[in-house]
């Protein structure tokens, strides 16, 4: 089967840089995302990570270690808005569609002033 | 990046009766659509695959007469909620999966349809 791992929940300071984790076991492996999503609302893409390393984006970077089953979510300078649930999907072999999301439950994450 | 619009956003139906959502991709053509569903608080969980021109393939649990899925081009896929009962209320998103020049699968999602079934 498949399993995706992430905290439950983070809180950080405006301002701050906040990394939130992932870690992965999947049978096969065509890639990872990062998508956030505002309550009630459908996910947004963020990152996508196929090799090894950091990609960065802006204020959002996101690492990938493919021996290891893990990748981070890491966002800088942040703002009121970026409260949010963060979700870790990892591509792999699906039976019935080639390739499909494996989602993790989503970090929810709270910025205060 | 790619656009996927989604309709309705909201539903509120009588139990038993039949929901039709509709998905689209607005600026590429999307062979592969898939439909997702969330509960409150819970992750996003795959129930199918729409594929442009062919039947859609069903993930396990997921009763095929009971959630109709049509993929008639490639910029459009419908899922039906037949007879639907309160259970079904959900939160449906559905995604379209874009392939770049590189390659690079991406799946873009729509803004969702939340129902409500009384």
């Amino acid at each position: 089967g498949q399993n995706i791992d992430q905290p439950t929940e983070m809180t950080a300071t405006e301002g701050a840089i906040v990394q939130i984790n992932c870690t992965y076991q999947t049978s096969g492996f065509n890639g990872l995302f990062w998508y956030q999503q505002h309550a009630g609302e459908a996910p947004t893409f963020l990152s996508y990570n196929v090799l090894d390393g950091l990609e960065e984006k802006g204020r959002f970077s996101s690492f990938l270690s493919r021996s290891k089953g893990y990748s981070y979510l890491l966002l800088k300078e942040l703002q009121m808005k970026d409260s949010a649930s963060y979700l870790c999907a990892v591509s792999a072999p699906n039976s019935n569609s080639g390739y499909a999301l494996n989602f993790g439950k989503g970090t929810s994450l709270l910025v205060t002033p | 990046g790619a656009v996927v619009s989604q309709h309705p956003s909201w539903v509120i139906c009588k139990s038993g009766t039949s929901v039709k959502i509709e998905c689209r991709s607005l600026d590429f053509q999307a062979t592969t659509m898939f439909w997702y569903r969330q509960f409150p608080k819970q992750s996003l969980m795959l129930m199918a695959t729409s594929n442009e021109g062919s039947k859609a393939t069903y993930e396990q649990g997921v009763e095929k007469d009971k959630f109709l899925i049509n993929h008639a081009s490639l910029t459009l896929s419908t899922l039906t909620v037949t007879s639907a009962h309160p259970e079904d209320s959900s939160f449906y998103i559905c995604s379209a999966r874009d392939v770049n020049r590189d390659s690079q699968e991406t799946q873009y999602f729509g803004p969702g349809t939340r129902l409500l079934v009384l």
